[in-house]
């Protein structure tokens, strides 16, 4: 049963990066089956789309946050990672790892998440 | 990019009765919709998928139906359980857009 948890700073200083780390457990990612997302969720609010990596490195980004987005992936230590630059009071939200499988072709929807990490934006 | 739009907002219903929640694609999806519920403090979790595929545990009280643009969530007999926030996601392709979400209660 593969899990996912979420980790890094709970507190980040405006301007600065925003830096989270996704560890998988009971699988691997190196995995060519599935693709690694980052969903966030201001509070009181609804779910925001980050980006998603393949094992391979491919990436894909919300284009609203693009310009400040960094996903990747550290296969040795089954790691995946965000980096979100420049960071506001908006950027402070719930942020969640998440898998989902990929066919080639076509993909499914995230089925599984890490429970979340709280990151506030505040000096 | 596709924009997915949800209504109502919010709706309050009694124990019992039949729910039915939409979502809008700006552009067609074919059937690449998902539907997650959202406990309060909790994650979201995955209920339906393909439009109308129900994930594994899910109660058969939940329903999903829609192809293209215009979709729906069912559920048949709401139940106290049931109370959360149920949102709509296009996984097509990037990016992966969320609706804004619709916030079920009991009346």
């Amino acid at each position: 049963q593969v899990q996912l948890q979420e980790s890094g700073p709970g507190l980040v200083k405006p301007s600065q990066t925003l830096s989270l780390t996704c560890t998988v457990s009971g699988g691997s990612i190196s995995s060519g089956d599935y693709y690694w997302s980052w969903i966030r969720q201001p509070p009181g609010k609804g779910l925001e789309w980050i980006g998603y990596i393949y094992y391979s490195g491919s990436t894909y980004y919300n284009p609203s946050l693009k310009s400040r987005v960094t996903i990747s992936v550290d296969t040795s230590k089954n790691q995946f990672s965000l980096k979100l630059s420049s960071v506001t009071a908006a950027d402070t939200a719930v942020y969640y790892c998440a898998r989902g499988r990929d066919y080639g072709d076509y993909s499914d929807p995230a089925d599984v998440w890490g429970q979340g990490t709280t990151v506030t934006v505040s000096s | 990019d596709i924009q997915m739009t949800q209504s109502p907002s919010s709706l309050s219903a009694s124990v019992g009765d039949r729910v039915t929640i939409t979502c809008r694609a700006s552009q067609g999806i074919s059937n690449y919709l998902a539907w997650y519920q959202q406990k309060p403090g909790k994650v979201p979790k995955l209920l339906i998928y393909a439009a109308s595929t129900l994930q594994s545990g899910v109660p058969s009280r939940f329903s999903g139906s829609g192809s293209g643009t215009d979709f729906t969530l069912t559920i048949s007999s709401l139940q106290p359980e049931d109370v959360a926030t149920y949102y709509c996601q296009k996984y097509n392709s990037a990016p992966q857009t969320f609706g804004g979400g619709t916030k079920v209660e009991i009346k």
